[in-house]
């Protein structure tokens, strides 16, 4: 596609259920970020892939959060037992190799209740 | 631990009043600081990269200038379209995979 594409936009979900994001970066990217943005912050890393691989999932806050990307495009990122302070905007971008930009999508906002 | 620290928070300027948005980093070595445009629930728009202290990179008006320590984003002669929050961040040239490290950003309104 032309750009990351991220679905849904929005996600309204009760406390303790479980959440699948999805994101469809830009063809040909190996690279795949996710990011979480709260209100009036910045976005804050969570995890990395390169190709299929999570290469550096350090930035995941806990053992609930978990993200997939089997066959080297699309990825999912996983939230089981939600809590409302999982609410935010959750970022996905795309990288075609080192030394170039991130493209971002457009998020999907989490609204736990 | 990469930090970056961007200041004013928020800046509200008069159509053609020129300024500047500041951006203090630390990091383990500097492979590129970015800057990107955000709007109101959308996700960042990638602005320019700088590589090293002293470059400097220019887009209709915006100019984005680099030291060791600090970038600078220059606003000329700004227009109400330029309103918008500008993040700046960094990517560590050891380890951390190219992830970027934001600032909070500075939240630009500009007025006519």
């Amino acid at each position: 596609g032309a750009g990351v594409s991220q679905t849904p936009s929005n996600k309204v979900t009760e406390k303790g259920k479980y959440v699948e994001l999805r994101c469809d970066p830009i063809s040909g990217h190996t690279a795949l970020y996710w990011y979480r943005q709260s209100l009036g912050q910045g976005p804050e890393f969570l995890i990395y892939f390169q190709g299929t691989g999570a290469a550096d999932d350090s930035g995941l806050p806990n053992d609930r959060f978990f993200a997939v990307r089997p066959e080297g495009s699309v990825s999912t990122l996983k939230i089981q037992r939600t809590e409302r302070g999982d609410s935010a905007v959750y970022l996905c971008a795309s990288m075609a190799g080192p030394n170039t930009e991130a493209f971002f999508g457009q998020g999907t906002r989490l609204t736990v209740v | 631990e990469d930090q970056v620290t961007q200041s004013p928070e928020a800046l509200r300027l008069q159509e053609g009043e020129s300024s500047s948005l500041n951006c203090s980093y630390t990091v383990s070595g500097l492979r590129g600081l970015f800057w990107y445009r955000q709007d109101p629930g959308k996700g960042p728009e990638f602005l320019f990269t700088l590589y090293s202290a002293g470059e400097e990179k220019e887009k209709e008006r915006l100019k984005a200038t680099l030291t060791k320590k600090e970038s600078f984003l220059h606003i000329t002669a700004p227009k109400p379209e330029d309103s918008a929050t500008y993040l700046c961040a960094v990517q560590a040239a050891t380890g951390g995979g190219n992830k970027l490290t934001f600032g909070t950003g500075t939240q630009l309104k500009v007025e006519l």
